[in-house]
């Protein structure tokens, strides 16, 4: 078990740029989540994928915002035409699809958008 | 809405003597709750669960106590160390979704 592996971990781009995070969730985990975390606050949840479905959207994920799992494995989440209030922590977790299944989370990647 | 609240941003308590975090929600569908610790520049770490079947979970310095007429889950630390200085975030999901909902977390301070 070696975690859930985010990269990168800090991103600075200019604001209209485009931006990609990877996250490779626990192996034999088949739920993976998106969440986004601000100063202050607790992780807000962005979206959810069972195997390679993407069953969950927040109303927080604007058209500017994508994420895909191909093949039930690693996930990447894209952000189009970056403004200044993307700038935080995105955070990727991973479950098993049993009931009552923690999130494993890891450690984040932070964006900042100049 | 905030469905998980947590009211009190800061905590302060010597160490050897017990931490307690408290925990409200508002949504009667959720039964499943969770207490996540944070250190800086690192993701939150899952410490502790329970099922909405039991009222207390223990595991060995960690207890969390479930009052479900009252909507309030705690956290109890006992006997607070320095490296329990952390963000403790508290977490629940509805039996309807999948979805966590998370409170704004305490920052617990251990004072030697």
């Amino acid at each position: 078990d070696t975690g859930v592996s985010q990269d990168p971990r800090h991103k600075i781009t200019k604001r209209g740029q485009n931006v990609t995070f990877r996250c490779d969730p626990i192996s034999e985990h088949n739920r993976l989540y998106w969440y986004r975390q601000t100063l202050g606050q607790g992780p807000e949840f962005l979206t959810y994928f069972q195997n390679e479905a993407q069953l969950e959207k927040s109303r927080l994920l604007s058209d500017r915002f994508s994420a895909e799992r191909p093949k039930g494995s690693f996930s990447t989440l894209e952000i189009q035409r970056t403004e200044q209030g993307d700038s935080a922590m995105y955070l990727c977790a991973s479950s098993l699809r049993t009931v009552n299944s923690p999130l494993h989370f890891g450690n984040g990647t932070r964006l900042t958008v100049t | 809405d905030q469905q998980v609240k947590q009211n009190s941003p800061s905590l302060s308590v010597q160490e050897g003597r017990i931490s307690i975090l408290n925990c409200d929600y508002t949504n009667s569908m959720f039964d499943y709750f969770l207490w996540y610790k944070k250190y800086p520049a690192e993701g939150p770490t899952f410490l502790i669960s329970i099922s909405s079947i039991k009222d207390k979970n223990e595991d060995g310095r960690f207890t969390v106590f479930l009052n479900k007429s009252a909507k309030h889950l705690s956290l109890h630390i006992v006997p607070s160390q320095p490296g329990d200085s952390a963000v403790y975030f508290c977490a629940a999901q509805s039996n309807t979704g999948n979805q966590f909902y998370f409170g704004t977390g305490t920052s617990l301070t251990v004072i030697p």
